[in-house]
């Protein structure tokens, strides 16, 4: 049962232009959501969160929408760089349990490149 | 500060054999969680502790286990290795303190088992 589905496996953009990355769940008690970057051989890279009482987070070129009603939520890079270029997982967390613990469930991933 | 760190970073195992991965936190950070990563199914929780007791468990056989110990730094272990065990295995580390969701991950140990 995927939780969280990246429905894309690659993307590519031109340099500048705008990047929209997608992300769908299923889950309604997920409570806050999460992308990350990763690079070969390396561990993913937090890039930014939102929690679900909101519905947008900026953070320099990286916004990351929610719409809970149709459970999606995407990422958007403007302007995009060649640096950008990478494999892009969305995850999401619920707490459970007395302790409030919580784990990540993350989506397939999109592998993104950016195009000079 | 120091980040996640995972040892070792590349591991050859055979069938049936054993093996133990391990993390150091990033310090001040008592939550470590572990992850398996393979090109089929992505990135997979296996389990999480928190001051030396595990909190979560994914949906992996017992021959996975893990523990943490008292100065945060965690180990796993699978054992009778399969094929299909080959994977990234990461760790990450947060603080904990509640409304503080920040995961930093490791660079992972590479397992494959031939």
């Amino acid at each position: 049962d995927q939780q969280v589905k990246q429905n894309s496996p690659s993307l590519s953009v031109q340099e500048g232009r705008i990047s929209i990355l997608n992300c769908d769940y299923t889950n309604s008690m997920f409570d806050y959501f999460l992308w990350y970057k990763k690079y070969p051989a390396e561990g993913p890279t937090f890039l930014i969160s939102i929690s679900s009482i909101k519905d947008k987070n900026e953070d320099g070129r990286f916004t990351v929408f929610l719409n809970k009603s149709a459970k999606h939520l995407s990422l958007h890079i403007v302007p995009s760089q060649p640096g950008d270029s990478a494999v892009y997982f969305c995850a999401a967390s619920v707490r459970f349990g007395i302790q409030g613990a919580q784990k990540l469930v993350f989506g397939q991933g999109t592998r993104l490149t950016i195009n000079p | 500060k120091a980040g996640v760190t995972q040892t070792p970073r590349y591991l050859i195992k055979t069938r049936g054999q054993q093996v133990t991965l391990s993390c150091s936190p990033i310090s001040g950070h008592r939550s470590v969680s572990w992850y398996q990563q393979t090109p089929g199914q992505g990135l997979q929780f296996l389990f999480e502790y928190f001051s030396e007791t595990q909190r979560n468990k994914g949906n992996f056989p017992g021959r996975f286990s893990g523990r943490q110990f008292s100065n945060s730094r965690s180990e796993m272990n699978v054992s009778t290795l399969e094929l299909g065990d080959s994977a990234l295995y990461l760790c990450a580390s947060s603080p904990w303190t509640g409304n503080d969701y920040g995961y930093t991950f490791g660079s992972g140990t590479r397992l494959t088992v031939v």
